[in-house]
């Protein structure tokens, strides 16, 4: 059974600090999603990659950073958090490399909770 | 561009009622459609998809979806409801020339005993 893995269930953090939100998989998917979800939002695409070092910026990418050194790591990182970024963080992974094999299932993980304070 | 509309927040059915939980989607071109589900305390679960062929999708769990192209709709269905089907159903899209999933905003199912 696949697995995705975030590193922390809840985080706080103050405005202004660095943060990092790791997440990993145990099943050598090529590819790695960050979603953030909101109430009444629903799950709102951040960044994304297909290839390790690979990245690509989803529809709210603004404030955040990504990055892929191995392939079961993807990281997260708010550069200098915002009170606007306190959301629930989801992470997942899937199978393929392009064409067809983008419709395999994501796999997601049990999500991270920041607040900003 | 691709987007999904899911126009209720919460559908609210009787256990042993069928149920739908409605989605609506723009993309450009042929749509691949999902559906996920997310239970409480937990990551997003898998459901159904369609990619191409027969309408009518069969999923986990008794649920299945219904491809309605003049329509541009893709509402999931389950013949009975139970009570542990209550639960945050999301539905998502992708076009051809994109990498990623786009999703709606959530229905909240509310199965009554």
């Amino acid at each position: 059974d696949v697995k995705v893995t975030q590193s922390s269930r809840y985080l706080v953090k103050r405005t202004g600090e660095k943060v990092f939100l790791e997440c990993v998989q145990d099943m050598d998917h090529e590819n790695m999603f960050w979603y953030r979800q909101d109430p009444g939002l629903g799950l709102r695409l951040i960044y994304f990659s297909y290839d390790v070092k690979m990245k690509e910026k989803g529809d709210i990418p603004e404030g955040y950073s990504v990055s892929r050194e191995k392939k079961e790591r993807f990281s997260l990182i708010l550069e200098s958090a915002s009170t606007n970024q306190t959301s629930m963080y989801l992470c997942a992974s899937s199978f393929g490399t392009g064409g067809s094999s983008n419709n395999s299932p994501l796999h997601f993980g049990n999500g991270t909770r920041l607040t900003v304070t | 561009a691709q987007s999904v509309a899911q126009p209720e927040d919460q559908v609210n059915v009787a256990e042993g009622n069928p149920l739908t939980v409605k989605c609506t989607y723009s993309v450009s071109g042929n749509p691949y459609l999902f559906w996920y589900v997310q239970y409480p305390n937990r990551g997003l679960q898998f459901l159904l998809k369609y990619i191409t062929g027969d309408n009518l999708v069969k999923g986990s769990y008794g649920f299945e979806a219904e491809f309605n192209k003049s329509q541009t709709s893709f509402h999931l269905k389950k013949p009975s409801a139970l009570v542990s089907d209550s639960a945050l159903y999301f539905c998502a899209v992708r076009s051809a020339g994109r990498r990623a999933l786009t999703f709606g905003s959530g229905t909240r199912l509310q199965v009554q005993p």
